[in-house]
């Protein structure tokens, strides 16, 4: 069983739309949780962490659901800029960030 | 704003070489990373280093991986003996405090011919 999966997409959106990701995670012992956005090529960057009661950051909203062990991105008014590869992750006990394989996004005008 | 930076970009070997990856993580960081990530396949975990030790590895850090630093500011990562499944990319990453927050390099690509 994959520890992190996600949807693997691509969802191909138009600019101004809202789309949802979502993730699982399978160690109901998982500490910490978030989203990292990484462009073709480049290095993971952290877009946000996501906290139990939710949380908001400009456009982007993430939340947690620890009983369901499922983890949620969406993302408003959908930017050119915001086409990458969304990567759910999570930590355990120990020091390592474990990924999912990514959900791709491509926004076209 | 400080940044983790990695040489060489992009490196090519024959099997059976020995490379090594080279990092600067963020000067006030205490926590190091490497990861690797094969074309189309997910991050994984290789190691992480805190206080010149090894802190935790995964299945993937076998006897032909090292990690080192060397001095106050590079972190190394040797591959004794390239086998052609370890071509992928690898990213350093540093961390201020302990899950605060994981910065990563731009990586460092690597072919094994």
């Amino acid at each position: 069983r994959k520890e992190v999966e996600q949807d693997p997409g691509p969802f191909n959106v138009p600019e101004g739309a809202t789309v949802a990701f979502n993730c699982t995670y399978s160690n109901s012992a998982s500490q910490s949780f978030f989203w990292y956005r990484q462009d073709c090529r480049k290095e993971p960057k952290l877009l946000m962490s996501v906290y139990s009661s939710g949380n908001e950051d400009g456009r982007f909203t993430a939340q947690l659901n620890r009983a369901s062990q499922y983890i949620s991105l969406l993302i408003r008014d959908s930017k050119l800029s915001d086409s990458a590869t969304y990567l759910c992750v999570v930590t355990q006990a120990g020091t390592a960030l474990i990924f999912g394989k990514g959900t791709t996004l491509s926004v076209s005008s | 704003e400080p940044e983790v930076t990695q040489t060489p970009s992009h490196q090519v070997t024959q099997m059976g070489q020995e490379v090594i990856l080279r990092c600067v993580p963020i000067s006030n960081h205490l926590y190091f990373y490497w990861y690797r990530q094969i074309l189309g396949q997910k991050v994984e975990f290789l190691v992480s280093f805190y206080n010149n030790e090894i802190s935790e590895k995964s299945e993937i850090f076998d006897d032909q991986f090292s990690v080192e630093r060397p001095d106050g500011s590079n972190f190394t990562l040797k591959i004794r003996s390239t086998k052609l499944e370890d071509s992928a990319m690898y990213f350093c990453a540093s961390e201020r405090e302990l899950r605060e927050t994981q910065y990563f390099g731009p990586g460092t690509r690597l072919l094994v011919l």
